[in-house]
Parts: C-alpha cells; sequence; structure tokens
C-alpha cells in the first residue's frame, strides 16, 4: 500500500467551477501537508502548507485537512485556464525533518 | 533572485553510460534535496544534504548513485553505470533551514533533469 494516495485523473471543468482535489494518507506520523503545482516542464511549486486539522484558505484555494480520517483536500474556486496544471500532495512525517512524500499528482484542465 | 537550477535539462544516454546532473540551490540555501519521478509514479525522495552533509540518503536506490555537495554550494549526482530503470525526471530542491522540532521551511524545487536511458 502507497503511504499517499492521489487520484491522477485527468480532471476537466469548465472555467469558474469549483474544483476538488484530495489525497489520502496511511502513516498517522505525518504532520505537515502541503498542496504543490506543477505546470508543464517547470518544477513543483508550493501553493499551501498546513500543520493541522481544519481548513487553510488563500485566496481563490481552501486547504481541509481531516486527521482523523487521513484525507486531505484542495479546493479551487472560481477556477481559470491558467489553473490548468498537475497538482500533488505533499506530506512531512514529524520525525524527519525535510523528506516529502509525494502523492503521485492529479492532472487539471480549465477550459474556457 | 536566482531560484534552483539544474543542469542539464535533457540528457539521452545508452545503458552503460555515466551520466552527472548537476543542482544549484537557492543561494544561502543549506538544505538540498534530490527526487526523482519515474514515468507514472509518484515524486520519490533520494538524499538530503545539510550544508556539505549528507542527511539522509535512504532513498537512493543502490549504489549506482552517487550524490556530493563539495563546499556546501551546488550538488552533483552521478549515476553509473546507468540502466534502463534509471529514466525519469531527477528534481532537485532547496530550503533555507530545516528546523527543530520536525518543522521544516519552504523546499524550492528547480525544473528537473529529463534523463532517458536507452
Amino acid at each position: 500500500q502507497k503511504e499517499v494516495e492521489q487520484d491522477p485523473g485527468p480532471l476537466s471543468v469548465p472555467e469558474g467551477a469549483i474544483v476538488s482535489l484530495n489525497c489520502t494518507y496511511s502513516n498517522s506520523a505525518f504532520q505537515y501537508f502541503m498542496w504543490y503545482r506543477q505546470y508543464s516542464r517547470k518544477g513543483p511549486e508550493l501553493l499551501m502548507y498546513t500543520y493541522s486539522s481544519g481548513n487553510k484558505e488563500d485566496g481563490r484555494f481552501t486547504a481541509q485537512v481531516d486527521k482523523s480520517s487521513k484525507y486531505i483536500s484542495l479546493f479551487i474556486r472560481d477556477s481559470q485556464p491558467s489553473d490548468s496544471a498537475t497538482y500533488l500532495c505533499a506530506m512531512i512525517r514529524g520525525s524527519t525533518l525535510g523528506r516529502l512524500y509525494f502523492g503521485r499528482g492529479t492532472q487539471l484542465t480549465v477550459w474556457p | 533572485e536566482a531560484g534552483v537550477t539544474q543542469f542539464p535539462s535533457h540528457s539521452v544516454i545508452e545503458k552503460g553510460q555515466t551520466v552527472t546532473l548537476r543542482c544549484d540551490p537557492i543561494s544561502g540555501h543549506d538544505n538540498l534535496y534530490w527526487y526523482r519521478r519515474v514515468m507514472g509514479k509518484e515524486i520519490k525522495f533520494l538524499l538530503h544534504f545539510v550544508k556539505e552533509s549528507k542527511q539522509d540518503e535512504s532513498g537512493m536506490p543502490n549504489n549506482r548513485f552517487l550524490a556530493e555537495r563539495t563546499g556546501g554550494t551546488y550538488s552533483t549526482l552521478k549515476v553509473q553505470p546507468a540502466e534502463l530503470e534509471d529514466s525519469g525526471v531527477y528534481f532537485c530542491a532547496s530550503s533555507q533551514v530545516a528546523l527543530p522540532g520536525g518543522k521544516t521551511d519552504t523546499q524550492y524545487f528547480g525544473p528537473g533533469t529529463r534523463l532517458t536511458v536507452l
């Protein structure tokens, strides 16, 4: 069983739609949760970073963590064509400084 | 401020050859990480440098891979001899500090080196 599961999609939505992306994980040692965005031929870029369970909002993006269910989500409101990218969830265990555990990434296309 | 740079952007080599990948982290970043993404799989951790010391190399697949970071600045990752399964995209990331208590600073990724072994 993979430590981090993420549906690779692809996911295709019209401009303005609400997008929901999610990951599940199996190891309760994960304490820090991130969402990265990766455009084609580029490196991953950090979007959101959360520590505890709950919601964190940044503009059109909301990250949600439910540690009891081992489930994290990223919501994108009013999606734009420029949001078209691969979205990767990543996690860090409390005991391993800096080592990221990634999901496979979900490929998102927002069409105008 | 320049971001993380990697060289080359793409390398095509034959099985059995040697390839060396280079990563230049953001200036002043003590932490440097190597990751790899094999086609269809998730990005996987290879190793972590703190300055010139290897903090964690548990993700290195085998002894055909050698990473160095002399002087604590740029890093190289050598694959010798290369095998078909080494094909993938190799990412380098750097962060400023690794904080106590398990907290970590943002990792900034380079664009990756796409390695193809024929």
